[in-house]
């Protein structure tokens, strides 16, 4: 099947920086592309979808401003958290589709001291 | 609003048992459904879909599922169970629109007793 990179797999940054966490499609590529972010013991929560050449589009009550995504090219987008706190503490997942099928990468554990 | 649920979220079953994971979603027309698997520590795999053809559809593992229509069920199977098997999974559905993005269940945690 189809494999999804996210790059870091975890990282850990203090409160007030910004970090990068970057989604790539290994083996196709892909105009759509999904950010979600999941809670312990809790399902994915979808934040955007990210396209190709285009803005992305934010689910309700995700703030653009904090979580900037960019998706350059059709095998790599960006989910960039700006100014990090405690609060956004989690587990960021990517998903990116192909033939209608979302392929899921393995993750990004982000810790904000 | 359109939604998928599933019900009993803690499973806990012996080894060779059979398994069964219900998933109904709400929505009168056509969508495309999949069951996802999360190993612990791993990333969500697909297990097996269902776009169209024979609603009884064969996926990795042992695994089968079956489309109801009139239910509005997409329930996973698996005839026995191995400690292997421990995982969450996820049921999940797309809707003819919204950029056609999947929809989650609430996902059915299962522990496999040897």
């Amino acid at each position: 099947g189809a494999v999804v990179s996210q790059h870091p797999s975890w990282v850990i940054c203090k409160s007030g920086t910004s970090v990068k966490i970057e989604c790539r499609s290994l083996d196709f590529q892909a105009t759509t592309m999904f950010w979600y972010r999941q809670f312990p013991k809790q399902s994915l929560m979808l934040m955007a979808t990210s396209n190709e050449g285009s803005k992305a589009t934010y689910e309700q009550g995700v703030e653009k401003d904090k979580f900037l995504i960019n998706h350059a090219s059709l095998t790599l987008s960006t989910l960039t958290v700006t100014s990090a706190h405690p609060e956004d503490s989690s587990f960021y997942i990517c998903s990116a589709r192909d033939h209608g099928i979302q392929y899921f990468g393995p993750g990004t554990r982000l810790l904000v001291l | 609003a359109q939604s998928v649920s599933q019900h009993n979220h803690h499973v806990i079953l012996s080894e060779a048992a059979s398994l069964e994971l219900g998933c109904n979603y709400s929505y009168g027309g056509t969508v495309n459904l999949f069951w996802y698997v999360q190993y612990p520590g791993q990333h969500l795999q697909l297990l097996l879909k269902y776009f169209s053809g024979d609603p009884l559809v064969k996926g990795i593992k042992g695994f089968e599922a079956e489309f109801i229509k009139s239910k509005f069920s997409f329930n996973l199977r698996k005839p026995s169970v191995q400690w292997s098997d421990t995982a969450e999974y996820f049921c999940a559905v797309t809707f003819p629109y919204g950029n056609n993005r999947l929809a989650f269940g609430k996902g059915n945690q299962v522990v496999v007793i040897p």
